[in-house]
């Protein structure tokens, strides 16, 4: 099984401040790595595709970086809506994996 | 548009069975493989299942290989988790997703809202 390790855990982020999230993968998925927004009470919403393809309709100071085992999410000029929990996930094996997560608060 | 609906959560007790459903609109349901993924409160998200769209290969997470089950109706639009064997650690919201086919399979473009499973005595 790929773990996806993620850092950090928690990050606490002022409006408009550049905020990066990695992604580390146990062995090379190349670029099956997907990232997903979540909020409180809601089911997750697909951010980035294949490590850096953007996803109609999610806003463009979302972007991804990254292939083999290290992946970076950027989130440029943060959003007070942006206050969530991010994923990481991995389609390169099954069983499909997540990372722990990243959750992101606004100050 | 995309819509996925679960419905069948509910409380059961430890070695009990649920049966869940996704009932599926918007798409050509029998054309995309289909998932499970579920989330324990206040957890990350695991993956559970998933389904060609054909229903001619199954795949599971090892936490629930041998009791769980999933399967598709292409006629009715819907997906289905026949839950069997149940533990208290199956507590969870289950989410059923679309899976992206063609030239982005394994990504979940398309959630539904997640349903409840409770498992408790």
């Amino acid at each position: 099984e790929i773990v996806l390790t993620q850092s950090p855990d928690f990050q606490s982020v002022t409006p408009k401040e550049k905020v990066t999230i990695t992604c580390r993968a146990s062995q090379s998925i190349g670029s099956s790595l997907h990232w997903y927004q979540q909020k409180p009470d809601q089911s997750p919403k697909l951010l980035i595709k294949y490590a850096s393809q953007s996803i109609s309709g999610v806003p463009s100071r979302f972007s991804g970086s990254g292939s083999g085992t290290d992946f970076t999410l950027t989130i440029n000029s943060l959003e007070a809506e942006d206050a969530a929990t991010y994923y990481c996930h991995q389609s390169s094996s099954l069983p499909q994996t997540f990372g722990q997560g990243t959750k992101l608060e606004i100050k | 548009q995309v819509q996925l609906v679960e419905s069948g959560g509910g409380v059961v007790q430890p070695g009990g069975s649920l049966r869940l459903s996704c009932a599926a609109s918007g798409f050509t349901f029998s054309s995309y493989g289909m998932h499970w993924v579920r989330q324990a409160p206040g957890k990350g998200l695991e993956w559970v299942a998933f389904i060609r769209y054909d229903g001619s290969n199954k795949y599971y997470a090892d936490s629930v290989k041998g009791r769980f089950t999933i399967s598709r109706d292409n006629s009715k639009n819907t997906l289905y988790l026949q839950m069997n064997s149940l533990r208290a650690e199956d507590t969870a919201v289950y989410y059923c997703a679309k899976d992206g086919g063609g030239m982005t399979p394994g990504t979940f473009g398309y959630w539904g809202q997640g349903t409840l499973v409770t498992v408790s005595s």
